[in-house]
């Protein structure tokens, strides 16, 4: 099982909708968490922290449930300009920090 | 400078031959990353610079790998005889941070290399 796993996608949706991507983890020890937004052949940005009590950013949400051990984020009215590929970290402490990054989730939005 | 500066942004190398991609950080960032991103995949850790000192290497995947950062300041990877299996988008990140836990990290543009 991969440490950090996401849902590949695609997610193809109409301009306007709330989108929802999960990302599970494996390790129950990871400490820090944030989502990425990667555009296609660019480098990955950071979009947000996710906090233990969730946090906001405009029409996007991030959450952490560390009892089943996954982040989620959540897209509302989706523009055109969401669409990319988004990454979920984890950041561990054992031994030595280690980040990990999931293999992203592919996001369409169409007109 | 403003941003994580890498240079140069594509690399054709034919196999065998060795190559030195480059890093300058965000100016006062203390903390150094380097990442392997092949096609369709997330970014996969290499090594970690804390300052000049070199932290963390075990995600370099073979010694033909070999990163440095002498000064503190810009860091070179530099891969030895490479083969196929090395083509992928090289990604340095740099931190304000000292440790990795706390702040995200801003990434440079990257290195795509092709190796032929």
């Amino acid at each position: 099982r991969k440490e950090v796993e996401q849902d590949p996608g695609p997610f193809n949706v109409p301009e306007g909708a709330t989108v929802a991507f999960n990302c599970t983890y494996s390790n129950s020890a990871s400490q820090s968490f944030f989502w990425y937004r990667q555009d296609c052949r660019k480098e990955p940005k950071l979009l947000m922290s996710v906090y233990s009590s969730g946090n906001e950013d405009g029409r996007f949400t991030a959450q952490l449930n560390r009892a089943s051990q996954y982040i989620s984020l959540l897209i509302r009215d989706s523009k055109l300009s969401d669409s990319a590929t988004y990454l979920c970290v984890v950041t561990t402490r054992t031994g030595g920090f280690k980040t990990i990054f999931g293999a992203g989730t592919r996001l369409f939005v169409k007109a | 400078g403003a941003g994580v500066s890498q240079s140069p942004r594509y690399k054709v190398a034919k196999r065998g031959q060795d190559v030195a991609l480059r890093c300058d950080p965000i100016s006062g960032h203390v903390s150094l990353f380097w990442y392997q991103q092949a096609l369709g995949q997330g970014p996969e850790f290499l090594t970690y610079f804390q300052n000049e000192a070199q932290l963390d290497k075990s995600g370099l995947p073979s010694d033909r790998f070999f990163a440095e950062r002498p000064e503190g300041s810009v860091s070179t990877l530099k891969i030895q005889r490479t083969q196929q299996e090395d083509s992928a988008v090289y990604l340095c990140a740099s931190s304000l941070a000292p440790d990795r836990a706390s702040y995200g990290y801003t990434f440079g543009s990257g290195t795509r290399l092709t190796v032929v």
